[in-house]
């Protein structure tokens, strides 16, 4: 079936600009998380999804962050004020339950880049 | 504190030889669970094994093993014979009960197998 798919691959903006990042989840998974990965580092927890509530948004850096999934399947992750500091991999990742026992599956991942 | 530690930056072996990678965690919850994924070049994480608190037993997948230790809080894992399309980042990483089940990644071992 068809996995996490996320828009766009890559994104080029200017420092102070607003940009969405775009996630689909695998169809029937209940929970969502945003991770963001710079370079040569791991992931780094940004928020995570139970449905439509944002259960955990302690990872998010700053206001300048915000994620919605308003009908408890896409979400989107919205970036204010782009800074260049804010250039990374954002990736996605869903699973089926709350995430005790499920494992998430990732996404492709959006490359951010702020000029 | 660095709660997973991937303490080998890189790896390069010769094709067909054994290789490891460690992985050392540190949590307070006696619930968690422990994961390996791989990176490719391509950028998408790749889930591999995922291995709760309660087992320690090990497990094998064709070339692929995971040796996990509660003693010694570690849970590496080794590819016998490598390959060339075993070339790629691994993370090591933990989920805990008390922190919503966010994954907390190592930073990563690059492995390169030469042919």
């Amino acid at each position: 079936g068809a996995g996490v798919s996320q828009t766009p691959s890559n994104k080029v903006t200017e420092k102070g600009k607003y940009v969405e990042l775009r996630c689909d989840p695998i169809s029937g998974h209940t929970a969502l998380y945003w991770y963001r990965q710079s370079l040569g580092q791991g992931p780094e927890f940004l928020i995570y999804f139970q449905g439509t509530g944002a259960a955990d948004d302690s990872g998010l850096p700053n206001d300048r962050f915000f994620a919605v999934r308003p009908e408890g399947s896409v979400s989107t992750l919205k970036i204010q004020r782009t800074e260049r500091g804010d250039s990374a991999v954002y990736l996605c990742a869903s699973s089926l339950g709350p995430g005790d026992t499920d494992t998430q599956y990732f996404g492709p991942g959006t490359r951010l880049t702020v000029l | 504190a660095q709660k997973v530690t991937q303490a080998q930056t890189e790896i390069s072996v010769v094709e067909k030889e054994d290789v490891t990678l460690d992985c050392v965690y540190e949590t307070r919850d006696t619930t968690y669970y422990l994961f390996w994924y791989k990176q490719p070049p391509s950028g998408e994480l790749v889930f591999l094994i995922r291995r709760n608190s309660f087992d320690e037993q090990n497990e094998i997948s064709g070339r692929y093993s995971w040796n996990f230790q509660k003693s010694t809080s570690s849970f590496n894992f080794t590819i016998t014979a490598s390959q060339v399309v075993d070339s790629a980042v691994y993370f090591c990483a933990l989920s805990e009960a008390g922190s919503n089940y966010q994954l907390i990644w190592g930073a990563g071992t690059k492995l390169i197998i030469k042919p």
